[in-house]
């Protein structure tokens, strides 16, 4: 089936950093979401993005709606312990389905 | 306020045994899914109910069926159970089809 490319797979950061993270499709998207996944739990959403160039943020969080409608990106900044997990991005065309990206684990360096 | 509730947290079947994973939801959505979580592969859908009394297959249907009992409920059943279904299963409920999911934490199923 159809998947986003999300890069990279995995991080590994030192506490205080700012992680970036995207994901890239073949297709054009109407709707860009971003989840996390604390292990042993489901995704939870952090942002959505609903219109191109659109620029949103939560916290320390920002995500942007690419300009042309084929990529988003997610920043954290200032990472701290609780930032680890499994980040998620997913994307919605014309036909409503939402199609997922494989995930990037953030992993803060001892 | 409970969200998505699935049941059993955790189950080990034997090859050919089967079984019905229960969702609930309390906040009054429409539409609902069923997702398989498989290590490095994201979420794939199996099948969503996008409101009361329909039922879609998804991207990996095959070896399960569901039900929407009514708003709330929709369960997922495994008539024989296979090695290649063990997986993480997540439900998931929206209010309107273009609406962000809300997900339950999962059920960790294993089958010998």
């Amino acid at each position: 089936g159809q998947q986003l490319n999300q890069s990279p797979q995995s991080m590994f950061i030192q506490e205080g950093e700012d992680v970036s993270m995207n994901c890239t499709s073949s297709s054009i998207f109407n709707t860009w979401l971003w989840y996390k996944q604390d292990p042993g739990e489901g995704p939870v959403l952090l942002i959505a993005l609903y219109k191109a160039g659109e620029l949103t943020s939560n916290g320390r969080l920002t995500a942007q709606f690419g300009i042309t409608r084929k990529d988003s990106f997610l920043n954290i900044s200032a990472s701290i312990p609780s930032d680890v997990g499994i980040y998620f991005c997913a994307g919605r065309g014309g036909n409503y389905q939402l199609i997922w990206g494989a995930g990037t684990k953030l992993i803060i360096k001892p | 306020n409970a969200g998505v509730t699935q049941t059993p947290k955790f189950q080990v079947l034997k090859t050919g045994q089967s079984m019905t994973l229960q969702c609930a939801q309390d906040m009054n959505h429409n539409s609902m899914y069923w997702y398989r979580q498989d290590p490095g592969m994201g979420l794939r859908l199996i099948y969503y109910s996008a409101s009361e009394g329909t039922t879609d297959k998804g991207e990996v249907p095959n070896g399960y069926n569901v039900s929407r009992l009514n708003k709330r409920e929709f369960s997922l059943r495994l008539e024989s159970a296979a090695p290649s279904q063990t997986s993480v299963y997540f439900c998931a409920s929206s209010g309107e089809k273009y609406s962000p999911l809300h997900f339950g934490n999962g059920t960790r199923l294993t089958v010998t």
